[in-house]
């Protein structure tokens, strides 16, 4: 069954580098998104991507954050200069979208971002 | 704007026995998909079943089944016979027609342990 990968697995950085995180969405899919989850918290929305370009954004989504689709499979989200409060986990998710609302997420495995 | 809910930060149930985790939800459009996500230790999202909000019946994926009450706002989870493997965070989440389908909002989430 096809699915959507990430790299790295793991990510650690020193405050103020800039990281970007790397996506493969599953190849037939439209849209694609980036969501963060802090320490098993809730899992928040920061961005979603449609057409090469972005679709909606959240606050969270800031002047530090940007996101790239550089060729027809990948889809990065970089991180200008990491603060402290970055650390979470950033999955990578995409779907059909074209049943309209029912088609689910299908979601990475995640990158653990550490930053310290 | 949507909201989701889920009051129950955590959970326990005895092996075999069934299980209900509540969520509650709140939006204005007129059509939406409400979604059940686990979440095991390893920290992936898997994707368990789907609800549409014009759906007659209630949804079942095998053991999952969801009770869709919706004069209620309410897409509560229900885990028939659990297992061991159960033992996981539990997300509902949704998706409405404002903003194109596209953004998916979640719920906090509720810890099952199963116990044996």
């Amino acid at each position: 069954e096809p699915e959507v990968t990430q790299t790295p697995s793991h990510q650690v950085t020193q405050m103020g580098q800039e990281v970007i995180l790397r996506c493969v969405p599953i190849s037939n899919h439209l849209y694609f998104y980036w969501y963060r989850q802090i320490l098993g918290q809730k899992v928040e929305f920061l961005v979603s991507f449609y057409n090469n370009e972005i679709s909606e954004k959240s606050e969270i989504f800031d002047d530090q954050f940007s996101v790239e689709r550089p060729d027809g499979s990948n889809f990065t989200l970089k991180i200008r200069s990491t603060k402290l409060e970055d650390s979470a986990m950033y999955f990578c998710a995409s779907t059909v979208l074209s049943q309209g609302s029912s088609s689910p997420l299908h979601f990475g495995n995640g990158t653990r971002l550490t930053v310290t | 704007a949507q909201k989701i809910t889920q009051t129950q930060p955590g959970m326990f149930v005895q092996e075999k026995e069934a299980v209900t985790l509540d969520c509650t939800y709140d939006t204005s459009d007129p059509s939406y998909g409400l979604f059940w996500y686990k979440q095991p230790s390893s920290g992936e999202m898997i994707f368990l079943i789907y609800q549409g909000s014009y759906d007659q019946q209630n949804a079942t994926e095998g053991r999952y089944s969801l009770n869709f009450q919706k004069a209620r706002k309410s897409a509560n989870l229900v885990i028939s016979a659990s297992q061991l493997g159960d033992s996981a965070m539990y997300f509902c989440a949704m998706r409405g027609v404002s903003g194109g389908y596209q953004k998916v909002t979640f719920g906090t989430g509720t810890k099952l342990q199963v116990i044996p």
